[in-house]
């Protein structure tokens, strides 16, 4: 049981380049998302996955597009990465765990935008 | 705009003593969150409350509704408590588990 996984862990790109971070989760959760933190800042909720075929904007999604592949997988995709995309992503997943309604974190992606 | 504050931002204690850690929030949270985030950036959950107390070994979390405040104690604090102590509401009216954070308190427990 790997719980929340995220690749890559770095990653360093130019202006304009593209890339996708990958996140998928063996947890059978029905919700997931995208978070980016920033120094100084809360977490900030760019996407969200209410369910498998769904997905929403959150605080924070210019730039930004998702794939809720299947019920695992949960991709968030840059098209045209700008410096102010610079931050460590996090996916997230939620389900009852501990007997509440909990919120398990991957490991987090560090981005770099040159 | 719903928003969640907390104090102080750093806080450093010597090893043994008794730490609180404050949450104020906007009215309508369906629940308030506290997550720990490790040095090495990895966040975990450790208590979710929407009333009263809750404690788990020497963490405990209360929360007042009616002053809509949190509290993050830890008892006999030691050094491997240093961390980022984030709390996070849930509002009502928001998306099913969408989460409203603070920008965390860090903590260092010094030996």
């Amino acid at each position: 049981n790997a719980g929340v996984t995220q690749t890559p862990k770095f990653q360093v790109l130019k202006t304009g380049q593209s890339m996708t971070l990958q996140c998928a989760q063996d947890m059978n959760h029905n919700s997931m998302y995208w978070y980016r933190q920033d120094p100084g800042m809360g977490l900030r909720l760019i996407y969200y996955s209410a369910s498998e075929g769904t997905t929403d904007k959150g605080e924070v999604p210019n730039g930004y597009n998702v794939s809720r592949l299947n019920k695992r997988e949960f991709s968030l995709r840059l098209e045209s990465a700008a410096p102010s995309q610079t931050s460590v992503y996090f996916c997230a997943s939620s389900g009852v765990g501990e007997g509440w309604e909990t919120q398990y974190f991957g490991p987090g992606t560090r981005l770099l935008v040159l | 705009k719903n928003e969640v504050e907390q104090s102080p931002q750093n806080l450093t204690a010597q090893e043994g003593e008794f730490i609180t850690i404050n949450c104020s929030y906007s009215v309508g949270i369906s629940a308030l969150h506290w997550l720990q985030q490790h040095p090495g950036g990895g966040i975990v959950s450790l208590f979710m409350l929407s009333s009263g107390k809750k404690k788990h070994g020497r963490l405990i979390a209360t929360i007042n509704i009616q002053e809509k405040h949190s509290s993050l104690h830890i008892t006999a604090s030691h050094p491997r408590d240093s961390a980022v102590y984030i709390c996070a509401a849930a509002y009502y009216g928001g998306s099913q588990g969408n989460l409203i954070f603070g920008k965390g308190t860090k903590l260092s427990v010094k030996p």
